[in-house]
This record gives structure tokens, C-alpha cells and sequence, in this order.
């Protein structure tokens, strides 16, 4: 149980172009999900935290207009990098919330984002 | 805000035992998870500590001490396959949300 599907896996895009990550929880709701990215040999930082049905909260210095995030759904978050620059380049890796004791967050496998 | 602290790097042999130690900071401590991160993928949750004292779950055992703001992660029997990095994250009470430490890079030799 506690399966996060990302999809895709791994994208190359050229810069100006936007790009969509999706996030999914397979055999559980989440109501809140989480994006982090993550730079070669460094630790995760949070981007944003993403509630279903309402608008996601970002953590300091990240733009939301250039990150948008929607929840649509218990199952569904995305990530929509908008505009993307090489500087966006990076492992993004999204993470679902289950409910319970511990509200044990559960990651995906990660997209490899490479904006040339 | 938060502040967690661990060892950047790790070796130990094979069929050892390792501690990998995480000191931290926070206001309104809810928790303290360790994932396990091999290279190129996503963590993966390894053990949650709420209360003082020792978790075990298989080779792997996690301590909290809240009073000290520390915790350890022993990993016993050590294989190969444990060459990994091992990630502390704090919870707090605001939001549900983790922030982690630098990771703790662990090499397994023969």
C-alpha cells in the first residue's frame, strides 16, 4: 500500500517551454501533497505544499506564478513549470500525505527535469 | 525555524553495524522520520519516532531523545544493497510539513 505514481519519469524540454509533472496516489486519498526539488548531492527542499481544493501554499522564494500547482482531485496533483529555464533544471519529486498515526509522507519516483 | 544536522558522509563494512546521528532544532516538534534514498530515485520511508525511545523494524532501529533534539538511525547487519542516502526530516506542528537534513551518504564495502 502507499504507492505515489509520478509521470513522466524524465523530460527534456527547450527553454520558454512549459512543462507538466503529474503526481498521483494509487491505493490511498491524499488531501494534501507535497513538491520538493532536489539539486545534485544536496537534500530536498520544499516548494510548495498542495491542498485538494484549494489554492497551494508556497514556501518562501519560490514563484507561484512560474510553479503552478493544482489539486483537482484526492488522487491528482500537478506541477506546471511555466517558462522553464536551464536554471529550473533539477530532480523534482512529489509526495502524498497518509492519513493516520504517523501522516507518514509517501514520495514518488521523481521527474528529471532538463531545460537545454 | 528549523535546523537539523547530519553527517555528510559514512563508510562501513559489510555485516557491521552503523549510527548515523541527527541533531536538530525546531519549534513545535511533531515527529522525526528517516528515509532512505538510493542515487537517481525518491526516498523511501524507513521509520517515524514521536515519543523518546528506541523503534526497531527488522536491522533497522531509530531513537528519539525530544529533550536533546536528537536522534540516531542503526542500521545492523549491514549489506551492500544499504549503500544509500540516509535522510532526517523533522515535522512540525505548522502545516505538516518536513524539512530534512543534508542527507547522510553511506558506503557498504566488501
Amino acid at each position: 500500500g502507499a504507492v505515489v505514481s509520478q509521470h513522466p519519469s524524465r523530460v527534456i524540454c527547450k527553454s520558454g517551454t512549459s512543462v507538466k509533472i503529474e503526481c498521483r496516489s494509487l491505493d490511498f486519498q491524499a488531501t494534501t501533497m507535497f513538491w520538493y526539488r532536489q539539486f545534485p548531492k544536496q537534500s530536498l527542499m520544499l516548494m510548495a505544499t498542495s491542498n485538494e481544493g484549494s489554492k497551494a501554499t508556497y514556501e518562501q522564494g519560490v514563484e507561484k506564478d512560474k510553479f503552478l500547482i493544482n489539486h483537482a482531485s484526492l488522487t491528482l496533483s500537478t506541477l506546471t513549470v511555466t517558462s522553464a529555464h536551464p536554471e529550473d533544471s533539477s530532480f523534482y519529486i512529489c509526495s502524498a500525505r497518509l492519513a493516520g498515526f504517523a501522516d507518514t509522507q509517501y514520495f514518488g519516483p521523481g521527474t528529471r527535469l532538463t531545460v537545454l | 525555524g528549523q535546523n537539523i544536522d547530519q553527517p555528510t558522509e559514512m563508510t562501513a563494512t559489510e555485516g557491521a553495524i552503523v549510527q548515523i546521528n541527527c541533531t536538530y532544532q525546531t519549534s513545535g516538534f511533531n515527529g522525526l522520520f528517516w528515509y532512505q534514498q538510493h542515487a537517481g530515485e525518491a526516498p523511501t520511508f524507513l521509520s517515524y519516532n514521536v515519543l523518546d525511545g528506541l523503534e526497531e523494524k527488522g536491522r533497522f532501529s531509530s531513537f528519539l531523545s525530544r529533550s536533546k533534539g536528537y536522534s540516531y538511525l542503526l542500521l545492523k547487519e549491514l549489506q551492500m544493497k544499504d549503500s544509500a542516502s540516509y535522510l532526517c526530516a523533522v515535522r512540525s506542528n505548522a502545516g505538516n510539513m518536513l524539512t530534512f537534513g543534508g542527507g547522510t551518504r553511506l558506503m557498504v564495502k566488501p
